[in-house]
């Protein structure tokens, strides 16, 4: 069955820091990927998405995702957080042989601190 | 650029009544569906609908939930007798289908006292 791991439930950086979130997923076939940003009392938004070709995706805000389908991963990256980037991240696989369903991760919660 | 609309963004009910979660998805969207997010925890699937039927649904769209798609631009959600643990927020999502992303509503608060 298809699952998505987000390991980090709760990171803090500094406010300019890099940062890295990490996602496993487990899929049979080439999964299309997706990661949604969640801020407070807000629905969804889709910061990239991930189909085929260059395994490394640019979504909006500056942030990057990259593919390696050796590590089963789809790791979300920003250069220098901003306090704005505080929110919940969500990794999401999606299936497309079975009525469209899309996958979620638990979640990980991201602090900015300044 | 357009976007799916949930009514209303906070629902209150009492327990054993029925609630309907009203969603406007994008118009020219082709698969709909239903999630909820229990507070603190994952986003969790509940329905996909598809050409005016459920394509897929998960354990937790029980006999209490239906969705229905009344007009053509509306895709509701109803919960017929509610329980405390339906509270969660419930969002609405709709894609074109095939690789293409989720886009979701706001998300509409039910809480269930």
């Amino acid at each position: 069955a298809q699952s998505v791991t987000q390991p980090d439930i709760h990171i803090t950086v500094s406010e300019g820091a890099s940062l890295e979130l990490r996602c496993n997923y487990s899929y049979g076939a080439t999964p299309y990927l997706f990661w949604y940003v969640q801020s407070p009392g807000q629905g969804l938004q889709l910061l990239l998405k991930y189909f085929s070709g260059d395994t490394l995706v640019q979504g909006i805000k500056g942030f990057e995702a990259e593919f390696k389908r050796s590590q089963s991963s789809f790791n979300l990256r920003k250069p220098s957080v901003h306090w704005s980037d505080a929110a919940e991240y969500f990794c999401a696989v999606g299936e497309v042989l079975t009525g469209n369903q899309f996958y979620f991760g638990t979640g990980t919660s991201l602090t900015v601190i300044p | 650029e357009p976007e799916v609309t949930q009514t209303p963004s906070h629902q209150v009910t009492q327990m054993g009544q029925e609630v309907i979660l009203r969603c406007v998805p994008i118009s020219n969207h082709l698969y709909f569906y239903w999630y909820r997010q229990i507070l603190g925890q994952k986003v969790e699937f509940l329905v996909s609908f598809y050409n005016n039927e459920i394509s897929e649904k998960s354990e937790i769209f029980d006999d209490q939930f239906s969705v229905e798609r009344p007009d053509g631009s509306n895709f509701t959600l109803k919960i017929r007798s509610t329980k405390l643990e339906d509270s969660a927020m419930y969002f609405c999502a709709s894609s074109l289908g095939g690789r293409t992303p989720l886009h979701f509503g706001n998300g509409t608060r039910l809480t269930v006292t």
